[in-house]
This record gives C-alpha cells, sequence and structure tokens, in this order.
C-alpha cells in the first residue's frame, strides 16, 4: 500500500540553525501539508500546497518558515532560524482531493528537538 | 475561530464494550474528520464525514450538523484500539482544527 515518508526521523539541532524537513507524498496525490504537534499539545495546521503554491497557511507560519516541491516527489518545510518553541513533531500528509473531500494519509512525522 | 471539543479527554474500557467518544464544535463546517494517533505517535485517517453517518468495520462515525456535534463509535472494543482519538473540523478552506483527543484504553 502507498505510504507518505518522511526523513529525517529525529533531528537536533542548534537554536538559530536551519532545518529541512523532507516528505515523499503518495504519487498521484495533489493536496500536501504540514502540521506540528508539540508535545503533550494537539495537532496544528501549518499549511497547505496545491498546484506548486500555498493554498492556505496559519499564524504559526510565519516567515521563518518555507514550503517547497524542488521536484516531482519531494515537499519540504524549511525553518531558517530554529527557536526552542520550535521543538515539536512534524507531520507531513497528502490527499488527492481537499480536506472537504477525501481523507489524508500522514507520514509517520519527524521530532525536531531545539537546543 | 471554531473551538473543537471532545469528551471525554480520557477513557477506560475493558475488552469487548462499546464505547463513544464524542465531538462538538462552534461554529458552522464543512466537513469533519476522525483521526487515530498511535502511542508511538503516527495518525491514520479514519474518517471524513460531511453528514449522516459512515461505518468501516467496528468503527461507526455519524455526524448532526444541526447540533454541531459528532460521535465516534467502536463495537467490540478491543487492546489493540488504545489510543488517541482526535476530531478535526473543515471551517473553510484547505485545512484542519484540531480537537485535543480522546485518549483510550482498552483492558483485556
Amino acid at each position: 500500500e502507498p505510504e507518505v515518508t518522511q526523513t529525517p526521523s529525529h533531528q537536533v539541532t542548534q537554536m538559530g540553525q536551519e532545518v529541512i524537513l523532507r516528505c515523499v507524498p503518495i504519487s498521484n496525490h495533489l493536496y500536501f501539508y504540514w502540521y506540528r504537534q508539540i508535545l503533550g499539545q494537539k495537532v496544528e495546521f501549518l499549511v497547505s500546497f496545491y498546484n506548486n503554491e500555498i493554498s492556505e497557511k496559519s499564524e504559526i507560519f510565519d516567515d521563518q518558515f518555507s514550503v517547497e516541491r524542488p521536484d516531482g516527489s519531494n515537499f519540504t518545510l524549511k525553518i531558517r532560524s530554529t527557536k526552542l518553541e520550535d521543538s515539536a513533531m512534524y507531520f507531513c500528509a497528502s490527499s488527492e482531493g481537499t480536506v472537504t473531500q477525501e481523507t489524508q494519509y500522514f507520514g509517520p512525522g519527524t521530532r525536531l528537538l531545539v537546543l | 475561530k471554531n473551538e473543537v471539543e471532545q469528551s471525554p479527554q480520557n477513557l477506560t474500557a475493558q475488552e469487548g464494550e462499546f464505547i463513544t467518544i464524542n465531538c462538538s464544535y462552534s461554529v458552522g463546517i464543512s466537513a469533519l474528520h476522525w483521526l487515530q494517533q498511535h502511542p508511538g505517535g503516527g495518525i491514520v485517517s479514519l474518517f471524513m464525514l460531511s453528514s449522516g453517518k459512515k461505518k468501516h468495520g467496528r468503527l461507526i462515525a455519524t455526524i448532526n450538523i444541526q447540533e454541531k456535534h459528532s460521535s465516534l463509535h467502536i463495537t467490540a472494543s478491543h487492546p489493540r484500539d488504545s489510543a488517541v482519538y482526535i476530531c478535526a473540523v473543515v471551517e473553510y478552506g484547505n485545512k484542519l482544527v484540531f480537537g485535543a483527543g480522546t485518549i483510550l484504553r482498552v483492558k483485556s
């Protein structure tokens, strides 16, 4: 069965460093998402992406964050200058349709720790 | 902004019991998702619904749009059902607003 993959599974970085989290969505999916979950808290929407551009973003997704689909398979989340409060689990998801049309397929997550 | 409330926060059941998890929201929505988060952290989508009822195996999800309420039922619960069950709503656009989750533990 096709699945969403994410790399790395864990990343430790120093405050102020740039990190890139990578995702490979399911190949025929058209909609891509990033979510984060701070330990012990709710899952939070960060951004949705369709047709090579951002379709929605949350207030969390400020200028420190960016997303890119550099080729036909990868979908990346970049945090330019990490802060302690960026420590969280980051989930990528993809779907064939929008959230009003289809369920989403989630990757296993990248646990980011900022020291 | 939609407030998504789930109840109960924690639920312990005996194997075989019928389980109900509730979700209510404050503002009209276009769709609602039920998700399962495993102890290791992975998230699986269970249902997306905008009206009525859906069934998959031992899981049943219902939604009442007028009452702004949805329920997830698990029949004949099993220890492998132990997980966090999360309700998420679509208020507008292409994004989900998540509830805090219900922690379910099924004892054998």
